[in-house]
This record gives structure tokens, C-alpha cells and sequence, in this order.
């Protein structure tokens, strides 16, 4: 079965610090990866998507980089900023025989306090 | 400006009362899709449309309906919407499905349901 797991679960941490946040699959034959922020009551903004054949992707202080192989990715905010605080999902596209999953993490609740 | 746009945003309902939820993107997008969000559940795939009049079952398809009858609106239905339908709700689009290299994945604000 195709699984997302997101770990921690949530993080509180100070202002400037630097952050890894990990996302895991069960399933090495994916389309690409993608990190998306949620703030409370709102919808999903998308991050950083990275297809199946790039190891990683940069926009800003933010940094995801994907390994097939071992099934991870990992989302690095540098110099983390209040601003920063939200709920932080990971999706990852499968391959499946007859019809494509696109399958979230339950996210890493993400609090950065000054 | 490019979005895509639900509507209601908030609804209280009662067990039985038939309602629709509508969603319509800008971008011209292939791909729409209907997620619900539940604590502990993370979001789940509820129905999905490739292109006009193709659409399929997600993971959650029990109780709701859908049709895309033209290219940027896909309402979600609920014909008789039950307890267990109360979730937050999500639309989402992209200009093209995963298999055909979809690319950013651009999501409404999302709608909250509460069934009585």
C-alpha cells in the first residue's frame, strides 16, 4: 500500500533557527514530490514541486531535495521566521496500474516563536 | 488574478438536505480534483476529472457525486449528505494530470461542512 508519513508531527522552535522538516513514501515509482504550506482556516499554497528525475529544489530560504531510492524527501526553511508558523503537507504522486494517486502526508505542524 | 474559487465557504445542513458545492479555476486547467480534510486523516482524494466529461473515484467517493460539464467548473454534490460528510472540503487544479507531467497543484480556500 502507498503510504506519506511526516515526522515530527509538529516542531516549536526560535526565530533564525534552521529547520529540516522529513516526508517518507512507501514506493520508490513516483511522478514527483510536492511541499505545500497551510495556514489555519485556509487552503494548501504550494511550495516546491520536484519531478521523479531532479534531486532538489530551491525557492528562496527554502529547500527540498528528494531520494527515490531510500524513499524520503526533506523540506530545509533557513532562518526560520515567525511568519513561518503553519502546517507544512507533503503530497507525492504514484504510479498505479490504472489510475494515478496523488497521496498527502498528515503534515508537521510548524511553530516559530520569537 | 489566477485562483480557483469555492463556494460556500461556510454551511450548516441538515441530515437529508441535498446541497452542492461549487468550484470553478481561471487557468484553464485539464485536471480538477476534490479533496476532504479530516483531523488525523490528512486530506483524501474524493473525485477527480481529467478533461471535460471525464471524470473518476478518488479514495472517498461514497456519498458524493460530481460532474464537469465545462472546462472550469466541477461541483461536488452531495444528494444526501449524512454526519459523517462533516470535513473541511478542498478543490484543486492543475493544467495537467500527474501522468501527463502535471505541474503545480493550485488549490481553493477550502469549504467547511457541518451536517446536523
Amino acid at each position: 500500500k502507498q503510504e506519506v508519513t511526516q515526522i515530527p508531527a509538529a516542531l516549536s522552535v526560535p526565530e533564525g533557527e534552521n529547520l529540516v522538516l522529513n516526508c517518507s513514501f512507501t514506493d520508490s515509482a513516483i511522478y514527483n514530490l510536492q511541499w505545500f504550506r497551510q495556514d489555519p482556516g485556509k487552503g494548501l499554497t504550494s511550495l516546491l514541486l520536484i519531478q521523479s528525475s531532479q534531486r532538489e529544489q530551491t525557492s528562496g530560504r527554502l529547500n527540498a531535495s528528494l531520494d527515490k531510492s531510500s524513499g524520503r524527501s526533506t523540506l530545509y526553511i533557513a532562518a526560520s521566521q515567525p511568519g513561518d508558523s503553519a502546517t507544512y503537507l507533503c503530497a507525492v504522486g504514484f504510479f498505479s496500474y490504472n489510475t494515478d494517486k496523488l497521496i498527502f502526508g498528515t503534515g508537521t505542524r510548524l511553530q516559530v516563536f520569537p | 488574478e489566477a485562483q480557483v474559487t469555492q463556494n460556500p465557504r461556510y454551511l450548516i445542513t441538515v441530515t437529508g438536505k441535498k446541497l452542492t458545492v461549487t468550484c470553478s479555476q481561471n487557468m484553464n486547467h485539464e485536471y480538477m480534483s476534490w479533496y476532504r480534510q479530516d483531523p488525523g486523516l490528512g486530506l483524501r482524494q474524493i473525485y477527480y476529472s481529467m478533461n471535460v466529461e471525464v471524470t473518476d473515484k478518488g479514495d472517498v467517493p461514497e456519498g458524493y457525486k460530481v460532474s464537469r460539464k465545462e472546462k472550469r467548473n466541477f461541483p461536488l454534490i452531495l444528494e444526501s449528505p449524512s454526519p459523517n460528510q462533516t470535513s473541511l472540503y478542498f478543490c484543486a487544479s492543475s493544467l495537467l494530470p500527474l501522468r501527463q507531467g502535471y505541474g503545480e497543484l493550485f488549490f481553493g480556500e477550502g469549504s467547511r461542512l457541518t451536517v446536523l
